[in-house]
């Protein structure tokens, strides 16, 4: 079946600094990525939907500068969270669309705390 | 934003038909009803999905009220690993991709 990897599967960062996680599609092409969001104990929490070549759309809410989404590859995004802050330690999730749109696969997640 | 009601929370005893329902009153003829599910700390893994008919695979079945607004998860034989958060998502194809995640059913199988 399709697999979608997240790295790294875990991070600690400072107030501040910035950080990167990838979501790769390992075994198909991917023309559309999803990253999600989660709290402790909530459901997820759409982000953005990222389309290769082109910019992301964003969520109502969510600050497209403070977030940013790489697309470069049919194979690869990247959300990079920008001047973190402890509040944005969450569970982050991406997914890929499979080639007839019916599918939706998830990476793992990956759990960033920011202290 | 989601457009599904679940409860939030159900036992099941292990080896007994875990039965998880959702409601989707407002779901349009072209609106698809998917289920995945969230074991603690890993991402959603899918289950199955369907339109108008019951579908069944491997993992469980899925009953498609006649009316379309509502639909039953059916988890056979539940064992102990199929405790997690249990997600109904109903969603537009094709030209929808996203998926609206709603608060889910945490599933918990008793041994």
């Amino acid at each position: 079946g399709a697999v979608v990897s997240q790295h790294p599967s875990w991070v600690i960062c400072k107030s501040g600094t910035s950080v990167k996680i990838e979501c790769r599609s390992l075994d198909f092409q991917a023309t559309t990525m999803f990253w999600y969001r989660q709290f402790p104990k909530q459901s997820l929490m759409l982000m953005a939907t990222s389309n290769e070549g082109s910019k992301a759309t964003y969520e109502q809410g969510v600050e497209k500068d403070k977030f940013l989404i790489n697309h470069a590859s049919l194979t690869l995004s990247t959300l990079t969270v920008t001047s973190a802050h402890p509040e944005d330690s969450s569970f982050y999730i991406c997914s890929a669309r499979g080639r007839t749109g019916y599918e939706q696969y998830f990476g793992p997640g990956t759990r960033l705390t920011v202290t | 934003d989601a457009k599904t009601t679940q409860p939030p929370s159900m036992d099941c005893a292990e080896g007994r038909a875990a039965n998880l329902p959702c409601n989707h009153s407002t779901i349009s003829g072209n609106e698809y009803v998917y289920w995945y599910r969230q074991i603690h700390s890993q991402g959603p893994q899918y289950i199955i999905h369907g339109l108008k008919n019951n579908e069944t695979n491997e993992m469980a079945s899925l009953i498609i009220t006649e009316d379309r607004k509502s639909s039953t998860l059916i988890l056979p034989h539940a064992t102990l690993r199929d405790t997690a958060v249990y997600y109904c998502i109903v969603r537009f194809l094709p030209t929808g991709n996203q998926f609206y995640f709603g608060t889910g059913t945490s599933l918990t199988v008793i041994p």
